[in-house]
């Protein structure tokens, strides 16, 4: 079974300050997909970045990037430069190695709040 | 553009009645999945299909149904069964194989 904690029920952030959102992850897969998602208050999840299990360097875009300890079994999202419309809900998400099988594990979420 | 579609935004469902929501993309993915988000909680997985007619249950099936007669089509019905449907769902496609899930815009259910 996959499981996914985020630890961090709420943060808050002044504007422009760097951010690290905390994720870890218990699986007992070879390979497996870690994915942040984003979650305005308007409801829709956007997709924000993906670490593959056996990429041997950090994923970036743009100002996230995402720190991944594999021996640590974690998974941070790191939001530079913050800005307003940052604030949302953020999920980190897992998927496993079995062929075919697509599903995705959440966390509980963590709600960011950028303070002007 | 390409993406999902779902709808409606809002429902309302009385006692004893079957709903169904609608999920369409136009993405060309072969994989579809519905989720269920309840209050401070993250998504959990109801149903999900990987092909056109063929569909396995999530993590919390009970009480919900699906079809996948067209690629881009995957109905969700929450039945009478369901007796606790008061949440928000969402849709999500991917292609099969390490690509991110897209997701539509949600649709929230209250029961009256």
């Amino acid at each position: 079974a996959q499981k996914i904690t985020q630890t961090q029920p709420g943060m808050f952030v002044q504007e422009k300050e760097a951010v690290t959102l905390d994720c870890t992850y218990d699986t007992s897969d070879q390979s497996y997909g870690l994915f942040w998602y984003k979650q305005p208050s308007s409801g829709e999840m956007i997709f924000l970045i993906y670490q593959g299990s056996y990429d041997e360097q950090n994923a970036t875009e743009g100002r996230y990037s995402l720190n991944f300890q594999k021996a640590r079994k974690s998974a941070n999202l790191v939001i530079s430069a913050s800005q307003l419309g940052d604030s949302a809900m953020y999920f980190c998400a897992m998927r496993g190695s079995n062929f075919g099988n697509e599903k995705l594990t959440f966390g509980t979420g963590t709600r960011l709040t950028i303070i002007p | 553009d390409g993406g999902i579609t779902q709808s409606p935004k809002y429902l309302f469902r009385k006692e004893g009645q079957n709903v169904t929501l609608s999920c369409e993309q136009n993405l060309n993915h072969d994989a579809m999945y519905w989720y269920r988000q309840d209050p401070g909680q993250g998504l959990r997985l109801i149903y999900y299909s990987q092909i056109v007619n063929d569909f396995q249950k999530g993590d919390i099936a009970e009480g919900y149904s699906v079809s996948r007669e067209k690629k881009e089509s995957f109905p969700l019905t929450v039945t009478s069964a369901q007796k606790n449907p008061t949440a928000f769902y969402l849709c999500a496609s991917s292609i099969t194989r390490g690509q991110p899930q897209h997701f539509g815009d949600g649709t929230r259910l209250s029961i009256l």
